[in-house]
């Protein structure tokens, strides 16, 4: 049984770039949250994508945005890098409406120098 | 405006003995809780969770309880082991909407010693 997988596990990037995270959720699992983890506190959560659309987002500003894949995979983009976006980035997965707790991913590394 | 707060950045316990971790919470919303487990260069590893229509929850060494009147939940790991070392998350969620989102505290370090 998979479990949720995030590609790739470390990044480094310029402040101003853009990047592009990715996820797959777990086998089963149909719905996919994103997470910030910046060093010493908990995930803050960016926005949750069901059925291809963003159902749910939290406070975080234009430059963070989704996509849902008909497989249910997703991908997590950020513009114009502040140096503010380093962080562990966590992808999370469930199924829809049966279950509250969710499935992490380990998580992508991000830099921003 | 921290929603979950986990006061006790750090714990230190003997091998053998209780290790328990508090969680306080402010939104009354809150109508369902969890806590996770994150060991270093992991992803957060789903514990045990609780629905406020109940006030304990058991799950082997791991018992959840929450106190609604006091917008309070502890876990108590009982035995200890040194493998529970780690960050525990206590997080919360609203299922109004059914969106499920999750509000984490900062974690709580425990360090288990043999």
């Amino acid at each position: 049984d998979a479990g949720v997988t995030q590609s790739p596990t470390h990044l480094i990037k310029t402040r101003g770039q853009q990047v592009t995270l990715r996820c797959s959720p777990k086998s089963g699992h149909d719905t996919v949250s994103w997470y910030q983890q910046a060093l010493g506190q908990g995930p803050q959560f960016i926005f949750q994508y069901y059925e291809e659309e963003e159902r749910q987002r939290g406070n975080f500003p234009d430059r963070f945005s989704g996509h849902q894949f008909p497989n249910y995979s997703s991908e997590l983009n950020v513009n114009a890098l502040l140096l503010g976006d380093s962080a562990l980035y966590l992808c999370a997965s469930r199924l829809q409406g049966i279950r509250y707790e969710q499935y992490f991913g380990p998580g992508t590394r991000l830099t921003v120098t | 405006d921290q929603q979950v707060k986990q006061n006790s950045p750090s714990l230190s316990v003997q091998e053998g003995r209780i290790s328990i971790l508090n969680c306080d919470y402010t939104n009354s919303m809150f109508d369902y809780f969890l806590w996770y487990k994150k060991y270093p260069a992991e992803g957060p590893t789903f514990l045990i969770s609780i629905s406020s229509i109940k006030d304990k929850n058991e799950d082997g060494r791991f018992t959840v309880f929450l106190n609604k009147s006091a917008k309070h939940l502890s876990l108590h790991i009982v035995p200890s082991q040194p493998g529970d070392s780690a960050v525990y998350f206590c997080a919360a969620s609203n299922s109004g909407g059914s969106n499920y989102k999750l509000t984490f505290g900062k974690g709580t370090l425990l360090t288990v010693n043999p």
